[in-house]
């Protein structure tokens, strides 16, 4: 099994909404990423867990805040959004991160989000 | 400093053979990767090199020029499907962080 969930597949909040985006992967893959892709731009990161600890943060501003509950799981709250940050979010997953080896990244079908 | 370049777009014929480029400038390398994008979906893996040389994989080729800063995706017997865009991903030595191009819209016509 080669999968990676993500819920919800679509997405309409405003900008004084709370939600979440999930991703689940049963991969027993280490390293979960979140990257966020405008249209025609390649992904661009945001977050990465390694044995759900969270590794990077590329100065992702505070209303995104990532969680990893468990190996298997991944979320990212959301909170006092702006319309700038409609994109699709996608999750990942790879084996492991870091100087454990290079591995390639199995993507979710992402969580297409309007901010109105 | 980091930079990955790739055609914006290219157009090929149904059956043909298409060639897509990519060079990289990183501060260390370790590995290349090729994925397919649908529009509106996610990217899918199609190939990985770290050694210089030909990686072939059905329809799929890839090569890869660690001294060059290069590497190519080959597509041979072009489908309609294949219509998509195809990234090329480098993963940082320094940083561990995969760094994606801006992508190669392929388009293939009947």
């Amino acid at each position: 099994d080669t999968e990676v969930t993500q819920t919800p597949k679509h997405l309409v909040m405003g900008m004084t909404n709370k939600k979440s985006l999930k991703c689940e992967q049963h991969m027993g893959h280490r390293a979960m990423y979140w990257y966020k892709q405008k249209a025609k731009k390649p992904p661009e990161l945001m977050f990465v867990y390694s044995y759900e600890k969270l590794s990077i943060n590329e100065s992702v501003p505070s209303r995104f805040s990532p969680e990893c509950p468990n190996s298997s799981l991944l979320n990212l709250h959301l909170h006092a959004l702006q319309p700038e940050d409609s994109a699709l979010y996608l999750c990942a997953s790879s084996q492991v991160w870091g100087a454990g080896g290079t591995y390639e990244q199995y993507f979710g079908p992402g969580t297409r989000l309007t901010v109105t | 400093g980091q930079n990955i370049d790739q055609p914006t777009e290219m157009t090929a014929t149904e059956g043909a053979i298409v060639q897509i480029n990519c060079t990289y400038q990183t501060s260390g390398f370790n590995g290349l990767f090729w994925y397919q994008q649908h529009a509106g979906e996610a990217p899918t893996f199609l190939s990985y090199n770290v050694l210089d040389g030909l990686e072939e994989k059905g329809r799929f080729s890839s090569f890869l020029s660690r001294s060059k800063g290069y590497s190519y995706l080959l597509l041979k017997e072009l489908q309609m499907k294949d219509s998509a865009s195809y990234l090329c991903a480098v993963r940082d030595s320094g940083t561990y962080k995969y760094i994606f191009g801006t992508g190669t819209r392929l388009k293939v016509l009947a």
